[in-house]
């Protein structure tokens, strides 16, 4: 039973306008979220994270956003570029020892020039 | 810059042959991990070690075995390749005790004929 749960396998958006990434989880052991970026044929890159204690984490054009009575997580683009295409996975931890995260399936976002 | 190598971008085996993959970093982590990633399942743990000669099962570990005789090498071994271990491997990184992010290498591309 998948514990982080990205519903949206694909999104497209046009270029300029906003993304909005999607993730819902199931373990309320969970504290730590992140948000990673991967190209075809290369590892997945860290992108941005958030702790349970925040509801809300920006870095530059991107922002995460918790909310943990939902127990779902989302990552906005602003405004999108077609750079951003990539495959994004969203990723929990905290019900175990160390720096185990647990992954979403995975959403492909397109951006269209 | 956080560095971690895998020994191979792309392998083509052949089906019963033993395959192994290395990883590689140079920052001193005590955390390793090797994934595999395939389409709509996201990103799955087959193997994690936490110090060097210490090894722990993920969530998908048949098939596999792993070897980690020095703190900055972790391998992957499969004892006899199938087809339905061709796959996306990853392996990552990440410091010990914390909820940090992980840092992954390039990847390695396996296929099992």
């Amino acid at each position: 039973d998948q514990q982080v749960k990205q519903n949206s396998p694909s999104l497209s958006v046009q270029e300029g306008r906003i993304s909005i990434l999607n993730c819902d989880y199931t373990n309320s052991m969970f504290d730590y979220f992140l948000w990673y970026k991967k190209y075809p044929a290369e590892g997945p890159t860290f992108l941005i994270s958030i702790s349970s204690i925040k509801d809300k984490n920006e870095d530059g054009r991107f922002t995460v956003f918790l909310n943990k009575s939902a127990k779902h997580l989302s990552l906005h683009i602003v405004p999108s570029q077609p750079g951003d295409s990539a495959v994004y996975f969203c990723a929990a931890s905290g019900d175990n020892a160390g720096n185990m995260l647990t992954f979403g399936g995975g959403t492909r976002l397109m951006v269209k020039p | 810059d956080v560095k971690v190598t895998q020994s191979s971008r792309y392998l083509v085996k052949r089906t019963g042959e033993k395959v192994f993959l290395e990883c590689v970093q140079d920052m001193d982590h005590e955390n390793m991990f090797w994934y595999r990633q395939d389409p709509g399942l996201g990103l799955r743990l087959i193997y994690f070690s936490y110090d060097v000669k210490m090894k722990e099962k993920g969530d998908i570990p048949e098939g596999y075995s792993v070897s980690r005789e020095k703190k900055e090498r972790f391998s992957l071994i499969l004892e006899s390749a199938s087809t339905n271990q061709t796959s996306m491997y990853l392996c990552a990184i990440g410091r010990a005790g914390s909820t940090d992010t992980q840092y992954f290498g390039p990847g390695t591309r396996l296929t099992v004929l």
